[in-house]
């Protein structure tokens, strides 16, 4: 399979915990996007990488988030001091850009989080 | 200015209907206008895109119509199908961002 890919898939933990995703992009694809999506909305933009270069965020991420992509391949998103409110679908998606369809946005299947 | 607004909430439609999902943008600074079904527990799919220079788009069953001057587009199912029941999602990209910025959704269901 050659899409995006998220890990874990699912992962609970208590409030106060901190909790790591992983995404890994289609292979040639430079663009890398972290969306947030909660049940019953479309999914929210929270950051995006060209290559290793973070070029935007939103005033979604709080200072509790960061996200890293260190050498222009794969993408860690980290939460620190998890709360409750930060339940929800972290998606990660990814792109080609420079080429025909550069705003082609492909996405992953999305790690499921519960912060009881 | 950077909402895109999406109805119906939910669609309920017979085999073989053509449900119609409708959605309004307000940054005139969009280029890009994409599609995406998601079925649950899995990641939005990119269905079909238009760009504003052009008025329809058709894909197999899928079409994209866009009205640029009302800054309206809406996306048709022709022959719709049981498997076509998902949650579908209009959006809207460009400006001075390189994000997408989703609809709320359409919860599809096609009934057999």
């Amino acid at each position: 399979d050659t899409g995006v890919s998220q890990d874990p898939r699912h992962k609970i933990t208590k409030r106060g915990q901190n909790v790591t995703f992983r995404c890994d992009p289609i292979s040639e694809h430079n663009r890398l996007y972290w969306y947030r999506q909660t049940l019953g909305q479309g999914p929210e933009f929270l950051t995006y990488f060209q290559n290793e270069a973070q070029l935007e965020k939103s005033r979604l991420l709080s200072d509790r988030f960061s996200a890293e992509r260190p050498k222009g391949s794969f993408s860690t998103l980290e939460i620190q001091r998890t709360e409750q409110g930060d339940s929800a679908m972290y998606l990660c998606a990814s792109s080609l850009y420079g080429q025909g369809n550069s705003y082609e946005q492909y996405f992953g299947p999305g790690t499921r989080l519960t912060v009881t | 200015q950077q909402q895109v607004k999406q109805s119906p909430q939910s669609l309920i439609v017979q085999k073989g209907g053509i449900p119609i999902i409708n959605c309004a943008y307000e940054n005139t600074a969009f280029d890009y206008f994409p599609w995406y079904q998601q079925f649950p527990g899995k990641g939005p799919a990119l269905l079909i895109a238009i760009r504003p220079d052009v008025s329809e788009k058709k894909e197999g069953r899928f079409t994209i119509s866009f009205n640029k001057s009302a800054k309206q587009f809406s996306l048709h199912i022709m022959d719709s199908q049981p498997g076509d029941s998902a949650t579908y999602f209009c959006a809207g990209h460009g400006g001075a961002t390189n994000k997408l910025i989703f609809g709320t959704g359409t919860l599809l269901a096609v009934q057999p």
